[in-house]
């Protein structure tokens, strides 16, 4: 069964240092999603991407952030300058259209200390 | 801005036991709606989904959640559960007015005891 694909698992970095999170998402899906969960809190979205652009993003989802789909197969999360409260467990997900059930990766846990 | 409640945080029962877990949700309009699992150490999997048609929607593994739009609810069922299905179970909605945005609950986190 097709996977989304998240690396690393896991990141630990230096608060005000730049991360970027890496998916790649099923081949044939159009829509592109972030989601983040903070330990012991509800998983949150944070944007979704389609046709190479923003289509929506939440308002968590501020300046520090940014996302890019470079070369048709991945797609990215980056953090500019990291806070430690960056710190959570980010989720990649893509879907074939924009309302069906998403597909989820296994998330990458960022450690910010 | 909608938001999902689930209201059982933590649920624990013996392998063969009913289980029913809930989710309402506060949105007034059209809404699709999810339920989504997470094995211990995995990643979100898709349970079942509801669009539109019949409201009681049978999904994987013998689970099935019944929409009951006068009570906006949207609660996960399975007749016998088994010590397998321990795991934290999430609600989701997108709303008709949301894009392609999902809202999540808290989450239930199930134990099923052998």
């Amino acid at each position: 069964e097709p996977e989304v694909t998240q690396t690393p698992s896991h990141q630990v970095t230096q608060m005000g240092q730049e991360v970027i999170l890496r998916c790649v998402p099923i081949s044939n899906h159009l829509y592109f999603y972030w989601y983040r969960q903070i330990l012991g809190q509800k998983v949150e979205f944070l944007v979704s991407f389609y046709n190479n652009e923003i289509s929506e993003k939440s308002e968590i989802f501020d300046d520090q952030f940014s996302v890019e789909r470079p070369d048709g197969s991945n797609f990215t999360l980056k953090i500019r300058s990291t806070k430690l409260e960056d710190s959570a467990m980010y989720f990649c997900a893509s879907s074939p259209q924009g309302d069906y059930g998403y597909t989820f990766g296994s998330g990458t846990r960022l450690t910010v200390v | 801005a909608q938001s999902v409640s689930q209201h059982n945080h933590h649920v624990i029962l013996s392998e063969a036991a009913s289980l029913e877990l809930g989710c309402n949700y506060s949105y007034g309009g059209t809404v699709n709606l999810f339920w989504y699992v997470q094995y211990p150490g995995q990643h979100l999997q898709l349970l079942l989904k509801y669009f539109s048609g019949d409201p009681l929607v049978k999904g994987i593994k013998g689970f099935e959640a019944e929409f009951i739009k006068s009570k906006f609810s949207f609660n996960l069922r399975k007749p016998s559960v088994q010590w397998s299905d321990t795991a934290e179970y999430f609600c989701a909605v997108n709303a008709g007015n949301a894009g392609n945005m999902l809202t999540f609950g808290g989450g239930t986190r199930l134990m099923v005891k052998p």
